[in-house]
């Protein structure tokens, strides 16, 4: 299976200032098909996970431009540029590129 | 406007069959795939496995053995059954659509005697 490694385990971040989380695969996440199937997700807290991003950098309907995606291979990262409270919760990638899909075991964001 | 909704049992016994209904709004099962992911304290988010829009499934190896997944398109319905349930499957059963880009809120899931 892919291991997927995220970093930190959590963050701790002021309101308006930048935060960046690290996902790293253990294989190539690129497809046959020649795309990279990466997402990234957040669950606030009592909540159920929501897509921000999807094919490593596309941001899901609503989901505000200060979030931002990038990465290839095996190595990706989420930026968010301006924290804002609602922020906050876990965010985990995910690849769906290879059998079994897997996530990461998340970085919970939290406020300083 | 899409909706899924998760409908369990809320407490199963140990060796028993899980089963869980989720149902869907503002879309057509045979257009999207549709997904099972777990919530467990043990292991945190796994994916378990999809339908896909023919119908046809793919499961995680992890739990091939004793899981399956139907779905009846004339309800808007698909189903999870998971037999032979143990402590550590206690957790929140979720369905998602296609890239998981939409969720149901969760069916949480005891497994105790």
């Amino acid at each position: 299976d892919v291991v997927m490694t995220q970093t930190p385990v959590s963050l701790s971040v002021a309101i308006g200032q930048p935060a960046s989380i690290s996902c790293k695969s253990s294989q190539s996440l690129v497809g046959t098909s020649g795309k990279t199937y990466l997402n990234w997700l957040l669950q606030r807290p009592g909540q159920s996970p929501k897509r921000l991003i999807y094919l490593v950098s596309k941001l899901d309907s609503g989901i505000p431009d200060r979030f931002s995606g990038s990465g290839s291979e095996t190595d990706f990262t989420l930026k968010i540029s301006r924290v804002e409270a609602d922020d906050l919760g876990v965010y985990y990638c995910l690849q769906g590129t290879h059998f079994p899909y897997t996530f990461g075991a998340g970085t919970k964001l939290e406020l300083k | 406007q899409v909706q899924l909704k998760e409908t369990g049992p809320g407490l199963v016994q140990p060796t028993q069959t899980l089963s869980i209904t989720c149902t869907v709004s503002g879309f057509s099962l045979t257009s999207y795939y549709m997904q099972w992911v777990r919530q467990t304290p043990g292991k945190g988010l796994e994916w378990m496995g999809f339908i896909r829009s023919g119908g046809s499934t793919e499961y995680n190896s992890e739990f091939k053995s004793r899981l399956s997944i139907s779905r009846d398109t004339s309800k808007n319905q698909v189903f999870l059954k998971m037999n032979s349930l143990k402590t550590e499957d206690t957790g929140v059963y979720y369905c998602a659509r296609d890239g998981m880009d939409a969720w149901g809120q969760g069916a949480s899931v005891t497994v105790s005697s």
